[in-house]
């Protein structure tokens, strides 16, 4: 299977300030038939179900603020709030949905505000 | 309004059975690919299992802690999905959420439910 591991477990970050996250996957999850990565990234506030931020990596869902933004290097990829919002504390989840099952999703990342 | 709704949680015993349900509204359900996912107390986000579209002739792959206990169903008439989960242990203990994986987005989770809660305890 593969694992997924995300960094840090949490973080705070002052209102107007750069958040940034990080996940590793134990093997690629690029597709070499359309050269994309099968990486999404997802939101979940307090109570809430998990919301689709990004998939393919570095696609935004759509109605999700462009504040959000994924990338990628290898196996390693980088969930980035460009100016933390309040309504932006929640933990976020990077999962893998590569070839074949199990799916796979890192451990969180709590952001919150410092 | 695309839409799921689940339904059929509760508290069980160990060993005893659930069936837990998932209704489908605002998008064509019969084409989607559907995942369960569920969610400890406290914990992350762990994929359960998944079913195909009949067209693909409705096939199932599980997590391998539900493998053999856990079965995954659809009734495209009625828009449905479920979750039969039988010999059910306190780690299943958890919030279920069934979700969507549709071609759009090459397969992330675009729909969720609200979740239903699943308690095992004796």
């Amino acid at each position: 299977d593969i694992v997924m591991t995300q960094s840090p477990d949490s973080l705070a970050v002052s209102l107007g300030e750069r958040a940034t996250i990080n996940c590793e996957s134990s093997q690629s999850v690029l597709y070499n038939g359309n050269n994309k990565n099968y990486l999404a990234w997802y939101q979940q506030k307090p109570g809430q179900p998990p919301k689709l931020l990004i998939y393919w990596a570095s696609t935004r869902e759509s109605g999700v603020p462009d504040r959000f933004s994924g990338s990628e290097s290898g196996t390693h990829f980088t969930l980035t709030i460009s100016s933390l919002q309040a309504e932006d504390v929640a933990v976020y989840y990077c999962q893998q949905y590569y070839s074949s099952p199990p799916w796979t999703f890192g451990q969180g990342t709590r952001v919150e505000i410092k | 309004e695309e839409r799921l709704v689940e339904s059929g949680g509760g508290l069980v015993k160990p060993g005893e059975s659930l069936r837990l349900s998932c209704e489908a509204s605002g998008f064509t359900f019969s084409e989607a690919w559907m995942s369960w996912v569920r969610q400890a107390p406290g914990k992350g986000l762990e994929w359960v299992g998944r079913i195909k579209s009949k067209a693909l002739g409705e096939m199932t792959h599980y997590a391998a802690p539900v493998k053999g206990r856990f079965t995954i169903s659809r009734d495209d008439s009625e828009n449905t999905l479920y979750l039969q989960m039988n010999s059910l242990k306190t780690d299943d203990t958890a919030m279920y959420y069934c979700t969507t994986e549709r071609g759009r987005t090459g397969g992330a989770f675009d729909i969720w439910g609200q979740g239903t809660i699943v308690t095992v305890s004796s």
